[in-house]
């Protein structure tokens, strides 16, 4: 199984600023890993896939980066929407696994 | 509009069954792998198991290999996951996914609102 790690568990950025979210793979995925958001109470949304295509209707603001074993999710300049868990998930080997998560909140 | 509707949550006892069930709507259904990921409480993500549209690869998470069934009904538009041997560690939140489909395998691009089982300790 493949151990995806997330980092940092938690984050805290003011609204405006750039954040940064790191994810890991215990092997190379190729660029087969996707980002989600959960917000309290929601069910995940998409993000992105292909480690950097956004999927439909995500701003532009966000961006992903990154392939073999280290992947980066960007978002250039915060919302008060964007401050929720995010999470990465590789796809390219099953188990399809996911992190355990990276809190963003407002500092 | 694409709809994933969950239902069978519930309590139950340690040892017991649940069938959880999906209807599905606003999308050609029998085109897409459809999946279960449940979430337990306070904690993160975990993909529980995936189907293909025809039912022909299926595939399970160690942590319920041999104790759960998914399976679909085409024609009902509907997704099931048959859960026995059930443990306090199965409470969770269990969502219907939807897989991207095409370029977007593998991910999901849609989900349920969720149904929550509970299983005491």
């Amino acid at each position: 199984e493949i151990v995806m790690t997330q980092s940092p568990a938690t984050l805290s950025v003011s609204p405006g600023e750039r954040a940064t979210l790191s994810c890991r793979a215990s092997q190379s995925v190729s660029s087969n890993l996707a980002w989600y958001l959960q917000k309290p109470g929601q069910a995940p949304r998409l993000l992105i896939y292909g480690a950097s295509t956004r999927a439909t209707g995500i701003p532009a603001r966000f961006s992903g980066s990154g392939s073999g074993t280290e992947f980066t999710l960007t978002i250039s300049s915060l919302q008060s929407e964007d401050f929720a868990v995010y999470y990465c998930q590789q796809y390219n080997n099953w188990p399809y696994t996911f992190g355990q998560g990276t809190k963003l909140e407002i500092k | 509009e694409v709809q994933l509707v969950e239902s069978g949550g519930g309590l139950v006892k340690p040892g017991g069954s649940l069938r959880l069930s999906c209807a599905a709507s606003g999308f050609t259904f029998s085109s897409y792998s459809m999946n279960w990921v449940r979430q337990a409480p306070g904690k993160g993500l975990e993909w529980v198991s995936s189907i293909s549209s025809s039912s022909n690869y299926i595939y399970y998470a160690d942590s319920v290999q041999g104790r759960f069934t998914i399976s679909r009904d085409n024609a009902k538009n509907s997704l099931y996951l048959q859960m026995n041997s059930l443990s306090a560690d199965d409470t969770a939140v269990y969502y219907c996914a939807r897989d991207g489909g095409r370029a977007v395998a593998g991910t999901i691009d849609y989900w349920g609102q969720g149904t929550l089982v509970t299983v005491p300790s």
